[in-house]
C-alpha cells in the first residue's frame, strides 16, 4: 500500500492567516492526489483534485501544489468556516489511501 | 442533482450480521464507481473498497478484504456494505461516495453510524 503522511497533525491559526498543510507519499504518485475538508459530524468535501485543480464551488483561497512526492494544500487567508480537518488521498493505486488528517483550529 | 442517501443508524450485538445501503440518484448509477470509507470514533478516514455497479467489479483494501462484502443492485441504484459477524471494533461511521472520472470522491452520502455493543 502507498502510505500518505500529513504534517502537521494539527495547527492553530487566526482568521486571515496563510496556512500550509503538507502530504508526503511513500512512492511516486504523479499528480494523483486529492484534498478533502471535513467538519465535525459531516461528510468530507472534495476541495482539490489532481493535486492542483480546484473543485467547482470551492473558494479560490484554497490551492494545491506538488513537488515530487510532496503535496501542499494552502489556504491563503483562513476564514472562520475553514476551521476543520483536512485529508489528502492518493488515487494512484488501490487501496486509495488517505493521510491521517490535519486539524486546523482557531488560535 | 446528484445525491447519495444512506440507510439509518444501526445498533447491533457482536456476532450479528448487518447490511447497510447507499442509494444514488441524479446521475447514471452504472457509470461511476461507488466507494466505502470507514471513520472510527475520533479517527481519520479509511478507504475500504469500491464497486462498479455496471458490472459489479469490486476492489477491496487488504485491511478489509474478507471482513466485509461490497455489492450493488443496479436495478435500484443501490450499493451495499455488509458484515456476516460484527465485532465491537466495527463501531464507526461508514460513508459511501461516488468516484468521479478522475478518481476523486466528488459526492458523499451522509454517513451511517454503526454501533456494535453487547
Amino acid at each position: 500500500d502507498i502510505q500518505m503522511t500529513q504534517s502537521p497533525s494539527s495547527l492553530s491559526a487566526s482568521v486571515g492567516d496563510r496556512i500550509t498543510i503538507t502530504c508526503r507519499a511513500s512512492q511516486s504518485i504523479s499528480s494523483y492526489l486529492n484534498w478533502y475538508q471535513q467538519k465535525p459530524g459531516k461528510a468530507p468535501k472534495l476541495l482539490i483534485y489532481a493535486a492542483s485543480s480546484l473543485q467547482s464551488g470551492v473558494p479560490s483561497r484554497f490551492s494545491g501544489s506538488a513537488s515530487g512526492t510532496d503535496f501542499t494544500l494552502t489556504i491563503s487567508s483562513v476564514q472562520p468556516e475553514d476551521f476543520a480537518t483536512y485529508y489528502c488521498q492518493q488515487i494512484y493505486s488501490t487501496p486509495r489511501t488517505f493521510g491521517q488528517g490535519t486539524k486546523v483550529e482557531i488560535k | 442533482e446528484v445525491q447519495l442517501v444512506q440507510s439509518g443508524a444501526e445498533v447491533k450485538k457482536p456476532g450479528e450480521s448487518l447490511k447497510i445501503s447507499c442509494k444514488g440518484s441524479g446521475y447514471r448509477f452504472t457509470s461511476y464507481w461507488i466507494g466505502w470509507v470507514r471513520q472510527m470514533p475520533g479517527k481519520g478516514l479509511e478507504w475500504m473498497g469500491i464497486i462498479y455497479p455496471g458490472d459489479s467489479d469490486t476492489r477491496y483494501s487488504p485491511s478489509f478484504q474478507g471482513q466485509v462484502t461490497i455489492s450493488a443492485d443496479k436495478s435500484i441504484s443501490t450499493a451495499y456494505l455488509q458484515w456476516s459477524s460484527l465485532k465491537a471494533s466495527d463501531t464507526a461511521v461508514y460513508y459511501c461516495a461516488r468516484e468521479a472520472a478522475g478518481g476523486s470522491f466528488d459526492y458523499w452520502g451522509q454517513g451511517t453510524l454503526v454501533t456494535v455493543s453487547s
